[in-house]
């Protein structure tokens, strides 16, 4: 009965190539981040979607496209993986009213070779 | 300068000490303060959130926020062993239906027993 679940939880690859990660939430929230966090653990928001539309879009570079078919879920897609794309992704989601906090997933540990 | 300052530590401390946890912010706009704990592995989960100015108690737990100084704190009482994470200030200002976290680095504690 996880809240926000992520799938995978661990990714290998090679630059170059393309991958995706997976997030799902079952908390009923309207809004769904990606955050990514570095290896020295500084979280950084990278896109959020409310009822499946973009509103927040950070400067990320165009390789990350974010999609979300519908509000319980959102995916992120990376083409051409570099090695500064390693990091923990991570999906979190809220609820519409303001005094809402964040519910993170337990985060994709991407490396890339 | 960063939006958010957080000593990134390691702190570590004798178990039953208490523990004061610092983060400075210069973004005036912040409403939303907040405190998250990351486990090893784990994604952030709430601790304690609060709006605007004052403080928040939450069993050992007490928050604090001076708007007009920009800094806020966490205060854990009679710490332990299970303490041992890394805690991370968080906050925001609400865009269009979804909250714009702006996280501080991190500050890794260890609870000594």
């Amino acid at each position: 009965d996880t809240a926000v679940s992520q799938t995978p939880k661990y990714l290998v690859t090679q630059m170059g190539n393309d991958k995706s990660i997976k997030c799902e939430q079952n908390l009923g929230h309207d809004t769904m981040y990606w955050y990514k966090q570095d290896s020295k653990k500084f979280l950084k928001i990278m896109f959020s979607y409310n009822n499946k539309e973009l509103i927040i879009n950070e400067t990320v570079p165009n390789r990350f496209s974010p999609k979300s078919p519908d509000k319980a879920h959102l995916n992120l897609h990376i083409n051409s993986l570099e090695l500064g794309d390693s990091a923990v992704y991570f999906c979190a989601s809220s609820p519409p009213w303001s005094d809402s906090p964040l519910h993170f997933g337990n985060g994709t540990r991407l490396t890339v070779t | 300068q960063k939006e958010v300052e957080q000593d990134p530590g390691p702190l570590s401390v004798p178990e039953g000490a208490i523990v004061s946890l610092n983060c400075t912010y210069s973004n005036s706009a912040f409403q939303y303060f907040m405190w998250y704990r990351q486990y090893s592995r784990k994604g952030p989960e709430l601790l304690m959130y609060t709006y605007s100015s004052g403080n928040k108690e939450d069993g050992r737990f007490t928050a604090q926020v001076d708007k007009s100084s920009k800094y806020i704190s966490l205060f854990i009482r009679d710490s332990q062993p299970s303490d041992s994470a890394t805690y991370l200030c968080a906050m925001s200002d609400r865009i269009q239906g979804a909250q714009k976290l702006v996280f501080g680095q991190g500050t890794r504690l260890t609870i000594n027993p």
